[in-house]
């Protein structure tokens, strides 16, 4: 089935820096989604692309829907002790069910520098 | 506006034991998923539903789950019996289509423990 390669898996942030992470697949997809996961809590969209080459902006995040329909990317700008957490990627699988599910990439993890 | 609602948030119970995980999904969405969170496989789909009926059950990992939605409001997702290998975190997840997509919402998760 479809996979998604999300990158990195972890990296560590100081406060004021700004972090890139993205998401890449085998395949294409209709949608992309970038969700945020606190510890203890699911998983919350912060970001939906529809559309090849959207580029769509929330505060500090940005994401950008790529042209080819098999990546995308996250960017957060300036950021700050509450950005840590767990960011996933998501894309929607139009081929599994009538109306598709998400395929999720495994995850980037934000943590702050000692 | 309420979000998706979920309970128990902690569950544990005994191998064997019939475990029962409810979900409200947000009011008038058409759709509910429900996904099963573990360090080593992620997040994976188990099954979802459109207007009630469920229309992809093959993440279900053995016939020992099943999951109902006998109203647009309610869906139950149940192990039985259970066991230690199914300990996780059970999202349950509701969407509505819209200009052709399906953006999901998820609950909190119930945190599943068996011992």
């Amino acid at each position: 089935g479809q996979q998604l390669n999300q990158s990195p898996q972890s990296m560590f942030i100081q406060e004021g820096e700004d972090v890139s992470m993205n998401c890449t697949s085998s395949s294409i997809f209709n949608t992309w989604l970038w969700y945020k996961q606190d510890p203890g809590e699911g998983p919350v969209l912060l970001i939906a692309l529809y559309k090849a080459g959207e580029l769509t902006s929330n505060g500090r995040l940005t994401a950008q829907f790529g042209i080819t329909r098999k990546d995308s990317f996250l960017n957060i700008s300036a950021s700050i002790p509450s950005d840590v957490g767990i960011y996933f990627c998501a894309g929607l699988d139009y081929q599994r069910g009538s109306q598709g599910n998400l395929i999720f990439g495994k995850g980037t993890k934000l943590s702050v520098k000692p | 506006d309420a979000g998706v609602i979920q309970s128990p948030r902690h569950e544990v119970t005994e191998m064997g034991q019939e475990v029962t995980l409810r979900c409200k999904p947000i009011s008038g969405h058409d759709y509910l998923f429900w996904y099963r969170q573990t360090m080593m496989r992620g997040l994976e789909l188990l099954i979802y539903f459109n207007n009630n009926v469920p229309i992809d059950d093959s993440g279900m990992p053995e016939d020992r789950f099943s999951a109902k939605m006998p109203n647009a409001s309610f869906s139950t997702l149940k192990i039985q019996p259970s066991e230690p290998r199914d300990s996780a975190v059970y999202f349950c997840a509701s969407s509505k289509r819209d200009r052709g997509s399906n953006t999901q919402y998820f609950g909190p998760g119930t945190r599943l423990t068996v011992l």
